[in-house]
């Protein structure tokens, strides 16, 4: 089934460590996205990519950091996790940028920061 | 200042009965798009309806239905004969046109919280 993965689905993390959220796309969508759900405040941009090749910051980009080396893959690390980052942490895809494309999401990756 | 507000944290509405979640946002593009996505207990995002700034009609996917208010700047959602699994989250979004770094990206409100009573 075509999509997007996430992995892991859910992780308990002590502060200080270094974890990669693993995003990966079978669509061969040209534009990825990293977002953070908490509750109350919905979806926050973190980072994003219009290309493979390029990467952008979105809204809440500190102390995260993404690449984008090939069109299916989007790891969002983050170097020296703190307790912050506690979140739910979405990877979405669309086939291109602008106008009516539509965002395609994975499952999300549950993320405790202790 | 928030460029989507959703002023209802929490709506009730009977089985079979429409309802309409509300939504405002703010742009100062002639050029946008307003995109309402579910958010089930499960997790998944999942899209269900696109309006551009452009379109004279307002949009409609089987029950779901946007009424597109552009001088009110207001895109609420409407649901006809509502379904127990219409028990979600409800996100609206807006992407603007491009303008330089982090252009073309979603811009999501807080949510409203649907809960469809039998």
């Amino acid at each position: 089934i075509a999509g997007i993965t996430q992995a892991p689905t859910s992780q308990i993390l002590a502060a200080g460590r270094r974890m990669t959220l693993r995003c990966t796309q079978d669509m061969r969508h040209n534009a990825m996205y990293w977002y953070r759900q908490d509750l109350g405040l919905g979806l926050r941009l973190i980072h994003y990519s219009n290309t493979a090749g390029t990467t952008g910051k979105g809204e809440v980009p500190d102390g995260y950091s993404v690449s984008r080396a090939n069109t299916d893959d989007f790891p969002l690390t983050l170097a020296s996790a703190v307790p912050s980052q506690t979140s739910v942490y979405f990877c979405a895809s669309s086939r291109a940028t602008g106008g009516a494309n539509v965002l395609t999401f994975g499952a999300g990756s549950r993320l405790t920061v202790l | 200042a928030q460029k989507i507000t959703q002023t209802q944290p929490g709506m009730f509405v009977q089985e079979k009965e429409a309802v309409t979640l509300d939504c405002t946002y703010d742009t100062s593009d002639q050029s946008y798009g307003l995109f309402w996505y579910k958010q089930p207990s499960s997790g998944e995002m999942i899209f269900l309806i696109y309006q551009g700034s452009y379109d004279e009609q307002n949009a409609t996917e089987g029950r779901y239905s946007l009424n597109f208010q552009k001088a009110r700047k207001s895109a609420n959602l409407v649901i006809s004969a509502s379904q127990l699994g219409d028990s979600a989250m409800y996100f609206c979004a807006m992407r603007e046109a491009y303008s330089g770094a982090g252009s073309y990206q979603l811009t999501f409100g807080k949510g409203t919280k649907l809960s469809v009573i039998p």
